[in-house]
């Protein structure tokens, strides 16, 4: 029983475009979201993230959307740069206990020039 | 500031040999965790830490233990590896959080092979 769905498993675009990568959720428990970035032979690095009670967050060229009503979120990333290629993870949590960080599955982004 | 970090990176066992990984943490950070991640599925918890001396089950545990004897100090041992323990491992920490922003800093994965 899968929590947290990536359902892309890739995703390619070009230069200086808009990424958009999806998230849905099964757990209305659920109360912060966040989004991990991995490059080849890496950790997982935390990129951003969103609290429950907020719709969107923004960081420089990243911004998480949290539609909770449909539990799904998104990344958007704009513009697109080929260093932003890399293995994106969501992962969602309860308020409490550090144990319930769920991950989805990951979607790998290219960007190409 | 090395962050987190995995010994060794790779390693080649046959069925039925024991090894242990050891994560280590220069953050002085509370919490500890292990986590396998494997083709379409995603990283998935095995066991973690919330303190010295302290351990609990993740959401994959079985075949896996774990002990957290030192603050900086996370080990996961196998005791009898299976070819279904092929995995590229991966160690975190976070702070003590009040409420969960599930931040967590991940090390650069050990990946384990399993004959």
């Amino acid at each position: 029983d899968q929590q947290v769905k990536q359902n892309s498993p890739s995703l390619s675009v070009q230069e200086g475009r808009i990424s958009i990568l999806n998230c849905d959720y099964t757990n209305s428990m659920f109360d912060y979201f966040l989004w991990y970035k991995k490059y080849p032979a890496e950790g997982p690095t935390f990129l951003i993230s969103i609290s429950s009670i907020k719709d969107k967050n923004e960081d420089g060229r990243f911004t998480v959307f949290l539609n909770k009503s449909a539990k799904h979120l998104s990344l958007h990333i704009v513009p697109s740069q080929p260093g932003d290629s890399a293995v994106y993870f969501c992962a969602a949590s309860g308020r409490y206990g550090a144990d319930k960080l769920i991950f989805g599955t990951g979607t790998r982004l290219q960007v190409f020039p | 500031n090395a962050g987190v970090t995995q010994t060794p990176k790779f390693r080649v066992l046959k069925t039925g040999q024991s090894m242990t990984l050891l994560c280590a943490q220069d953050m002085n950070h509370e919490y500890m965790y292990w986590y396998r991640q494997d083709p379409g599925m995603g990283l998935r918890l095995i066991h973690y830490s919330v303190g010295e001396g302290t351990t609990a089950k993740g959401e994959v545990p079985d075949g896996y233990n774990v002990s957290r004897l030192k603050k900086q100090n996370f080990l996961l041992g196998l005791e009898s590896a299976a070819p279904s323990q092929t995995s590229v491992y991966f160690c975190a920490s976070s702070r003590r959080q009040t409420t969960n922003t599930g931040e967590l800093f991940f090390g650069e994965g050990s990946r384990l092979t399993v004959l």
